[in-house]
């Protein structure tokens, strides 16, 4: 069964502008993880958060998470054509012992 | 540094018929995690080992589904046989005992018609 929720399903935005994702879970967790996939590719890993921490940043992009709210978002400023792609949020209920469990993804497309 | 490497990339198989994808993790990790991505899915676990132990196979089909990791390094997904529902991609990843983060191969496509 899936884990995570993503919101939006879909999201078309301009070159430059910033995209934020959301990700929803229902069980507690010990860290929560973003994931990339390109068309036809394995997943990236991008970004982890855990539990005890509320943001993070790594490069443009940067990562939220309530766990109050069992709630996550990913925001990536000054988008680019580039970053057109899969976005998935996982989350791990273990340190180090885990199974990641996936949500469904939010496609994004950057038009050029 | 080597990543995760999947054979073959792409098969085409008819429906009753049996097909293996084979998975080579990155040197040193001992997890390794077999996930089946349907397309607009997110990839769901089919099985986790922990060098050639099982640690969760309960969402595998184990009625056409069978993995293997004998040696503890590469690892082995059987179908057999196959149903149109398991046209799929078929992920491998790796992570090391401790560590948070998975690595994925580019994945196994399957259509079966």
């Amino acid at each position: 069964s899936q884990q995570g929720e993503e919101d939006p399903q879909a999201l078309s935005i301009q070159e430059g502008e910033n995209a934020t994702m959301n990700c929803s879970y229902k069980t507690s967790i010990n860290n929560l993880q973003w994931y990339r996939q390109n068309s036809g590719r394995g997943l990236v890993h991008l970004i982890l958060i855990r539990s005890n921490e509320r943001e993070k940043h790594s490069g443009r992009l940067r990562v939220t998470l309530d766990t109050s709210k069992k709630s996550s978002s990913l925001l990536i400023t000054a988008s680019r054509a580039a970053d057109t792609a899969s976005y998935f949020c996982a989350t791990g209920e273990k340190e180090g012992a885990q199974k990641l469990v996936f949500g469904q993804g939010t496609r994004l497309t950057i038009n050029p | 540094e080597a990543g995760v490497a999947q054979s073959p990339r792409y098969k085409i198989i008819e429906k009753r018929q049996s097909v293996a994808f084979w998975c080579n993790p990155i040197s040193g990790h001992a997890t390794l995690y077999w996930y089946q991505q349907i397309l607009g899915q997110g990839p769901k676990l089919l099985i986790q080992f922990q060098n050639n132990g099982v640690v969760d196979d309960s969402q595998l089909p184990k009625d056409r589904f069978s993995a293997e990791r004998l040696k503890g390094v590469d690892s082995t997904l059987k179908i057999q046989p196959a149903k149109l529902e398991d046209s799929a991609v078929y992920l491998c990843a790796s992570r090391f005992a401790s560590g948070n983060t998975i690595y994925f191969g580019e994945g196994s496509w399957l259509t079966v018609v």
